[in-house]
């Protein structure tokens, strides 16, 4: 069975920083492209960065970039977000989600539960 | 423009036919995965490609594409379809935008 699991979620002041975890298992981990897709509080989804299974490629929202970089340590199964300069608008629900691309179609097949990332002073 | 349009809301009666549509240039090149989000819950894939559907999601469920256009369509639509819906598209940069969302209520 697949899971992702998020963590790290939590408070920080406008400014701070945050690193946040998703821990994979079910599937090989490294055929698989990852992203991070947040959901601000009564908003839409936000899809804001993602990294190729070699980890070698990443993308970037244009609301995140030079602030968030997404990596991943394939000997661990694990997906990071690391946010620096947060602002309040950063605030949502983070969620790590699979990517799959078989037969050159794209999506997103596997969720975690999120975890809440709250900027505020 | 990476942008992908969803009209805001869409409403449909019990056991009829409803179609969500989601405009953007990436459409033409790219096709589109469209997620069920219920309150308080993580998305769910429902279609993907041309009009693919992940195990578990029913055949009511169906997507379609045209020109700029990704549209889903829910045949007979039930009370447990409520929930909103996102579309999302690769750009040219490699980026992965969604849709603004689509909320559908089952009247």
């Amino acid at each position: 069975e697949v899971q992702v699991l998020e963590s790290g979620g939590g408070l920080v002041q406008p400014g701070g920083s945050l690193r946040l975890s998703c821990a994979a298992s079910g599937f090989t981990f490294t055929s698989h492209a990852m992203s991070w897709v947040r959901q601000a509080p009564g908003k839409g989804l936000e899809w804001v960065s993602g990294i190729s299974g070699s980890g070698g490629n990443t993308y970037n929202a244009d609301s995140v970039s030079g602030r968030f970089t997404i990596s991943r340590d394939n000997s661990k199964n694990t997906l990071y977000l690391q946010m620096n300069s947060l602002r309040t608008e950063d605030t949502a629900i983070y969620y790590c989600a699979k990517d799959t691309y078989s037969s050159g179609f794209h999506r997103f097949d596997d969720w975690g539960q999120g975890t809440l990332v709250t900027v505020s002073s | 423009s990476s942008e992908l349009t969803q009209d805001p809301a869409v409403s449909v009666a019990l056991g009829q036919t409803v179609r969500i549509t989601c405009q953007g240039d990436s459409l033409r090149s790219h096709y589109a995965s469209w997620y069920q989000q219920k309150p308080g819950q993580a998305p769910v894939l429902v279609i993907y490609g041309k009009n693919n559907r992940p195990s578990g999601i029913p055949d009511r469920f169906s997507g379609s594409s045209s020109g700029n256009t990704a549209s889903l369509t829910i045949t007979g639509a039930q009370a447990e379809d409520e929930a909103d819906y996102y579309c999302n598209s690769r750009d040219s940069s490699g980026n992965h935008p969604f849709g603004g969302g689509t909320t559908l209520t089952v009247l």
